[in-house]
């Protein structure tokens, strides 16, 4: 069946690094744009970054811009996001999620169970 | 920047009520107006999208509708899976903000 399966959330010291993935399975990963939404605990939803099929162009949330890098292999079906010079309010559960469109510019029909980061001394 | 406004934030009903949530876009997004559906750690789930048509799967009681900056969801009778929190989202012009959320409590 059609599944995102996100890995690498933990706990990270401020000014650290960390880079989470998420396993695709079940669709065409590769015609499909990708994104990363992020919840605070206790808070809404708030869109981190997108990535084309093709990797041809990404967006960024200000709040990430020059930080957080997206980035994806389509031959092995997986989506990244490179987290750099992380603060306490990173600190949020991290969902991909599968955009309807190539382009990227629509909703999200698919999302994985999310990966916890905390961002802690 | 595009900001979503939903209302209210929280809203309280009874199985089999008629429930009504509003969300407003500081600018037109034209119909790129999609509404999810979270319960509580659990990811959420893609209701509505393009404003007004039903995702596979999703039952016939939920309807979304509105344009431009105005948008609503209904649910025609609330069923007891539906307590839960639903937000909107735009994602007009290659950006996508979300709405606060408004959570649907039981009376």
């Amino acid at each position: 069946q059609v599944q995102l399966v996100e890995s690498g959330g933990g706990v990270v010291q401020p000014g650290r690094s960390l880079r989470l993935s998420c396993a695709a399975s079940g669709f065409s990963f590769s015609s499909y744009g990708m994104h990363w939404v992020r919840q605070a605990p206790d808070k809404g939803l708030e869109w981190v970054a997108v990535i084309w099929y093709d990797g041809s162009n990404k967006y960024y949330a200000d709040s990430v811009k020059g930080r957080f890098t997206i980035s994806r292999d389509n031959s092995m079906n997986t989506l990244y996001l490179q987290m750099n010079s992380l603060r306490a309010e990173d600190t949020a559960v991290y969902y991909c999620a599968r955009d309807r469109g190539i382009a990227a510019g629509d909703a999200f029909d698919v999302w994985g169970q999310g990966t916890m980061v905390t961002v802690s001394s | 920047d595009i900001q979503m406004t939903q209302s209210p934030s929280t809203l309280s009903a009874s199985v089999g009520d008629r429930v009504t949530i509003t969300c407003r876009a500081s600018q037109s997004i034209s119909s790129w107006l999609a509404w999810y559906q979270q319960k509580p750690g659990k990811a959420p789930k893609l209701l509505i999208y393009d404003a007004s048509s039903l995702e596979s799967g999703v039952p016939s009681r939920f309807r979304g509708s509105g344009s431009g900056t105005e948008f609503t969801l209904t649910i025609s009778s609330l069923q007891p899976d539906d307590f839960a929190t639903y937000y909107c989202q735009h994602y007009y012009s290659y950006s996508w903000t979300f709405g606060q959320g408004t959570k649907v409590e039981i009376k």
